[in-house]
């Protein structure tokens, strides 16, 4: 049982580039999030999806695109590389947005733009 | 600005030791507190959590504290064992937001043998 699977585990990117993070999971969940790690202030929400074709906005959206053909996946793009993103990545998935339902999340995306 | 504030930002123990991380909150519409453990190089995973309506809520060696009119909540780790070292984080949900969660900043736990 793989659960959520995030790839890739590193990458470097130059100002201005745009790149895909990807994002899987197998547990059929409706509900999947992206994060963003920042020392000393948590994780703190990009966009997440309620199920296959909805997304949202969460705390920190810009710079970011996220779309969810298939409940099983949910991307997040950069559309414009800026060093302000340099961050390590999480995607996290639910059974649903709905309750106390615990996060699943994968081991992170380790970005670093130059 | 942050809506949960965790202190302290790190916190070194002794084996056996009882480690304490404090959560403070503003936002009345948070429903549920869930905290979550992280290792280096993995991704956070739930420890524990607790709903407003109960004051403590006890798994093996960890306790969340609640504390609604103060909006206040803590873990305490009692016993605590080298491999509880990791960085913890509080978290909180906004009932009229769906399951999304605003984590408190990080608390990173050393235990020492």
């Amino acid at each position: 049982n793989a659960g959520v699977t995030q790839t890739p585990k590193f990458q470097v990117l130059k100002t201005g580039q745009s790149m895909t993070l990807q994002c899987a999971q197998d547990m059929n969940h409706e509900y999947m999030s992206w994060y963003r790690q920042d020392p000393g202030m948590g994780l703190r929400l990009i966009h997440y999806s309620v199920g296959a074709g909805i997304t949202d906005q969460g705390e920190v959206p810009n710079g970011y695109n996220v779309s969810r053909s298939t409940t099983e996946d949910f991307p997040l793009r950069l559309l414009s590389a800026a060093p302000s993103q340099t961050s390590v990545y999480f995607c996290a998935s639910s059974r649903s947005g709905r309750g106390n339902q615990p996060q699943h999340f994968g081991d992170g995306t380790r970005l670093s733009i130059l | 600005q942050q809506q949960v504030k965790q202190s302290p930002q790190s916190l070194i123990v002794q084996k056996g030791g009882i480690s304490i991380i404090n959560c403070a909150y503003e936002n009345t519409a948070f429903d549920y507190f869930p905290w979550y453990q992280q290792f280096p190089g993995k991704g956070p995973a739930l420890l524990i959590a607790i709903r407003p309506d109960v004051s403590e809520k006890k798994e093996g060696r960890f306790t969340i504290s609640f504390n609604k009119s103060a909006k206040q909540f803590s873990l305490h780790i009692m016993d605590s064992q080298p491999g509880d070292s990791a960085t913890y984080f509080c978290a909180a949900r906004d009932n009229n937001a769906g399951n999304m969660l605003t984590f408190g900043g990080g608390t990173r736990l050393m235990v020492k043998p």
